[in-house]
């Protein structure tokens, strides 16, 4: 079964600085993606990068950029210069024919 | 992407009743998939329902519990029954939009918060 693991329940920026959350996954699929959601309080689940497993280049969207090593079987998100609503839980998933979820970290940002 | 609504946005029942909750999208989908979010927990799949053909349940939920409509390509309903307190949780559907190999990226609708007495 796919696992997804995230290390860290908490983390802690400040504005305008960089900060990565880490994401580790189990599988034994080639093909896959991998995303990171935001979910601020409002609960909504927001996109915010996505990764197919067969491309070697780390995808990135604006501020956001990923670091995928696909043989260590990791998905790093990086947040550069923060923004006060950055601050959100951040979940990694993992995805073939459905979506596994890690536990999620939660980003404060600090002003 | 895709703009997916649910109602109620939250609702407080009582324990034994039943309540449905309804996801619509703005656009024809295949898959619609049906999570269950707790109290400070990631969110887990409770079933993928596609459209003419019965929902598929993730080991935990069975259907009696939480039966699934899928009548067409942009509604789908889930129904919490004979609700307890352990149910209270947020619901959240979702779509899935054709993304390439594999899975289609999933799109969440706002969710629904649940508190049963």
């Amino acid at each position: 079964a796919q696992t997804v693991t995230q290390s860290q329940p908490e983390m802690s920026v400040q504005e305008a600085e960089t900060v990565t959350l880490s994401c580790t996954y189990d599988t034994s699929e080639s093909d896959y993606y991998l995303f990171w959601y935001k979910q601020p309080p409002s609960r909504q689940m927001i996109l915010v990068i996505r990764q197919e497993a067969y491309k070697q280049q780390n995808a990135t969207e604006n501020r956001f950029s990923v670091n995928f090593q696909k043989a260590a079987k990791s998905f790093s998100l990086k947040i550069s210069d923060s923004q006060l609503g950055d601050a959100a839980m951040y979940f990694c998933a993992y995805g073939v024919d459905d979506m596994r979820f890690g536990a999620g970290t939660r980003l404060t940002v600090k002003p | 992407s895709a703009v997916i609504s649910q109602k109620p946005s939250r609702d407080i029942c009582q324990r034994g009743t039943s309540l449905t909750i309804q996801c619509q999208v703005d656009s024809q989908v295949t898959m619609m998939f049906w999570y269950r979010q707790q109290p400070g927990q990631s969110l887990t799949l409770i079933a993928t329902a596609n459209q003419g053909s019965e929902a598929t349940y993730e080991s935990g939920f069975v259907i009696d519990k939480f039966p699934i409509s899928r009548p067409n390509l942009t509604f789908s309903t889930l129904t919490v029954s004979n609700m307890s307190p352990e149910d209270s949780s947020i619901y959240l559907c979702s779509v899935g939009l054709a993304g390439g190999v594999g899975t289609d990226t999933q799109y969440f609708g706002p969710g629904t918060r649940l508190t049963v007495l």
